[in-house]
């Protein structure tokens, strides 16, 4: 069945230190791949997406995902985090051909001091 | 340039009950998308219109509708309130399609809908 699953439901990490949020899918075909942030209150921001070519993605707000079809990845990074990136974030996927999206169940990440 | 806009931003109703919800989306845009949140189940995709046309639909029962007007505009409804159905809703509009290659979907601030 197809599936995305984002292993991490929270995450805590220190202002300044890396972040890596997890993301894996499940589709006959690599589909195409996203990353949302949401803010508290908030709706969804598109950070970054991937269809094809680079397999680094850079994206806003100093965020990158690098593709890995042999782990069928798309895992985000960004070197120095900052509290503003407190939020949850999603990965999501929509198949090749097809206008429906799909999500993560979220990873939503705190920020401490 | 306005971005998606949703009304009301909460609503409260009872079991049984019906609710309309709205979205207006970005200028141009002429694909509007609609997903449930909820803490159990993330986000889910509700439906996809595009130019008053359904093209994509989720998992869910007949209870949930919708319709797009010649303007984009969107409208979900729900009939016969259940409890499950407390959720946040969000739309979200795009050029062409929240699979297209070139542009991106944007999304608005959600409908809190809770149903007592």
């Amino acid at each position: 069945a197809q599936s995305v699953t984002q292993p991490d439901i929270h995450i805590t990490v220190s202002e300044g230190a890396s972040l890596e949020l997890r993301c894996n899918y499940s589709y006959g075909a690599t589909p195409y791949l996203f990353w949302y942030v949401q803010s508290p209150g908030q709706g969804l921001q598109l950070l970054l997406k991937y269809f094809s070519g680079d397999t680094l993605v850079q994206g806003i707000k100093g965020f990158e995902a690098e593709f890995k079809r042999s782990q069928s990845s798309f895992n985000l990074r960004k070197p120095s985090v900052h509290w503003s990136d407190a939020a949850e974030y999603f990965c999501a996927v929509v198949a090749r051909g097809y206008q429906k999206v799909t999500f993560g169940i979220g990873t939503k990440l705190q920020v401490i001091p | 340039k306005a971005g998606v806009t949703q009304t009301p931003r909460y609503l409260i109703k009872t079991r049984g009950q019906q609710v309309t919800l709205s979205c207006s989306p970005i200028s141009g845009h002429r694909s509007v998308s609609w997903y449930q949140q909820t803490p159990g189940q993330g986000l889910q995709f509700l439906f996809e219109y595009f130019s008053e046309t359904q093209r994509n639909k989720g998992n869910f029962p007949g209870r949930f509708s919708g319709r797009q007007f010649s303007n984009s505009r969107s409208e979900m409804n729900v009939s016969t309130l259940e409890l499950g159905d407390s959720a946040l809703y969000l739309c979200a509009s795009s050029l062409s399609g929240p699979g297209s290659l070139t542009d991106t979907q944007y999304f608005g601030p959600g409908t809190r809908l809770t149903v007592l």
